[in-house]
């Protein structure tokens, strides 16, 4: 079975460009987590999705960021415009039904110049 | 407000055994999870923790208590693959899946 996958695995952006983040959650998850780790800082949640609803967005962090989940099954995250604290690793997460237990992806790496 | 703490590094040897602690501060507690992840790679999941106790699985163990907000992982006969990043999270609130981390501790095992 395929884990959670995310694309692209590195991008690099000049501060004020768009970039937009996806993630495939392994097949059947309906619950999908977006996470961001910045440099020195341990990961904080973002998002969550239960199939295309957000259960909770408390953790966005401004009006930059969107995301969607159109279908239930993927996930796109975008930064527009990006700013230079936006730089980070961007993790994806998922989990089955009521299980706690989430599976991550291996993120992508953001940097904004 | 919200806390999770853990040692920053850590250094054993091949062979030994080694004990990272994690201490909690939430407002509400579901569950305790440990993961693993190396350099580049995604956190893998270790274990979850909600009953107070010791839940072990091969190698690796993990001890909960509640009532002190405390944690431990136990990893035995360690290997060099062993070396990476733990850590500690925990779900708060019940109503959602939230996970809030501690920076992750590095393991270095030594020849």
């Amino acid at each position: 079975e395929a884990g959670v996958t995310q694309f692209p695995s590195h991008s690099v952006i000049e501060k004020g460009q768009t970039v937009t983040l996806r993630c495939d959650p392994i097949s059947g998850h309906d619950n999908l987590y977006w996470y961001r780790r910045v440099m020195g800082k341990e990961i904080k949640f973002l998002l969550h999705f239960v199939k295309e609803s957000k259960q909770d967005e408390s953790g966005m962090p401004n009006n930059r960021f969107l995301a969607e989940r159109t279908g239930g099954t993927y996930s796109t995250l975008k930064v527009q415009p990006a700013e230079l604290e936006d730089s980070g690793v961007y993790f994806c997460a998922s989990s089955q039904g009521l299980s706690r237990t989430q599976y991550f992806g291996p993120g992508t790496r953001l940097l904004v110049l | 407000g919200q806390n999770i703490d853990q040692p920053t590094e850590m250094t054993a040897t091949e062979g030994a055994i080694v004990q990272i602690n994690c201490t909690y501060q939430t407002s509400g507690f579901n569950g305790l999870f440990w993961y693993q992840q190396h350099a580049g790679e995604a956190p893998t999941f270790l274990s979850y923790n909600v009953l107070d106790g010791l839940e072990e699985k091969g190698r690796f163990s993990s001890f909960l208590s509640r009532s002190k907000g405390y944690s431990y992982l136990l990893l035995k006969e360690l290997q060099m693959k062993d070396s990476a990043s733990y850590l500690c999270a925990v779900i708060g609130s019940s109503n959602t899946g939230k996970l809030i981390f501690g920076q992750g501790t590095t393991l270095q095992v030594k020849p």
